[in-house]
């Protein structure tokens, strides 16, 4: 069974980043097609991008464009979400998500990472 | 990009009873490998989303028989026959017909 474990909560500062990372157990890492979504609070779901560790190619959503990049480590099987420029319109809960195949596909979520702006 | 429209913000069922779900999109989510993706989620309260129904009408691994999906290319239905206590919280339709991915507002399902 997939099982996606994420950092834990931060709270930074507005203009400053934030890099969460998102660590899978189960099947091949390179199996996966890694998505990030978020979910600002009372707010719906939204897709943000994400990565294919076999291709090592990333998307990800214009809105973010120059603001958000997504990194992995096979030796750890860990992606990661980077996100720069922040302001309190970023605070949010960011969930990674896979699927098992080379497209993107909300399969398996995991827990999700509480990330705070605020000065 | 595709807007995922549910015009129904909540619902309220009585336990035992059935309850419908539609979801719209604004394109054709008719994929040329003759699927429709088409996707519903439920996030329960405090918790994570999880999958329930994928490519319009099939169930996700351990999801409860209980839960269909129905549509065309464009309307969507989730269907709850038999609605019980743990099926409360929000649904979401979602489309990976092209990117970015997109999602509708969410309908919440509560208890009466």
């Amino acid at each position: 069974q997939v099982q996606l474990v994420q950092s834990g909560a931060e709270v930074k500062k507005p203009g400053s980043s934030v890099k969460v990372s998102c660590k899978a157990s189960g099947d091949t890492f390179t199996d996966y097609a890694f998505s990030w979504v978020r979910q600002a609070p009372g707010q719906g779901l939204e897709w943000m991008g994400g990565i294919i560790p076999f291709f090592g190619t990333s998307r990800h959503a214009q809105k973010f464009q120059g603001r958000v990049s997504f990194t992995m480590d096979e030796s750890t099987s860990t992606v990661y979400m980077e996100l720069t420029s922040l302001t309190s319109e970023d605070t949010a809960v960011y969930y990674c998500a896979l699927r098992d195949g080379y497209n993107f596909r909300l399969d398996y979520w995991g827990q999700g990472t509480l990330v705070t702006v605020s000065s | 990009d595709i807007v995922m429209t549910q015009t129904s913000l909540s619902l309220s069922v009585t336990p035992g009873q059935s309850a419908s779900i539609s979801c719209k999109s604004s394109q054709s989510l008719l994929h040329t490998d003759g699927k429709i993706h088409l996707y519903w989620y439920l996030q329960k309260p405090g918790q994570s989303p999880q999958l329930l129904i994928y490519q319009l009408s099939n169930r996700f691994s351990g999801v409860p028989d209980r839960f269909s999906g129905s549509g065309s290319e464009t309307d969507f239905t989730l269907k709850i026959s038999r609605v019980e206590a743990e099926d409360v919280g929000t649904y979401y339709c979602m489309q990976s017909m092209q990117l970015p991915l997109t999602f509708g507002g969410g309908t919440k399902v509560e208890i009466k």
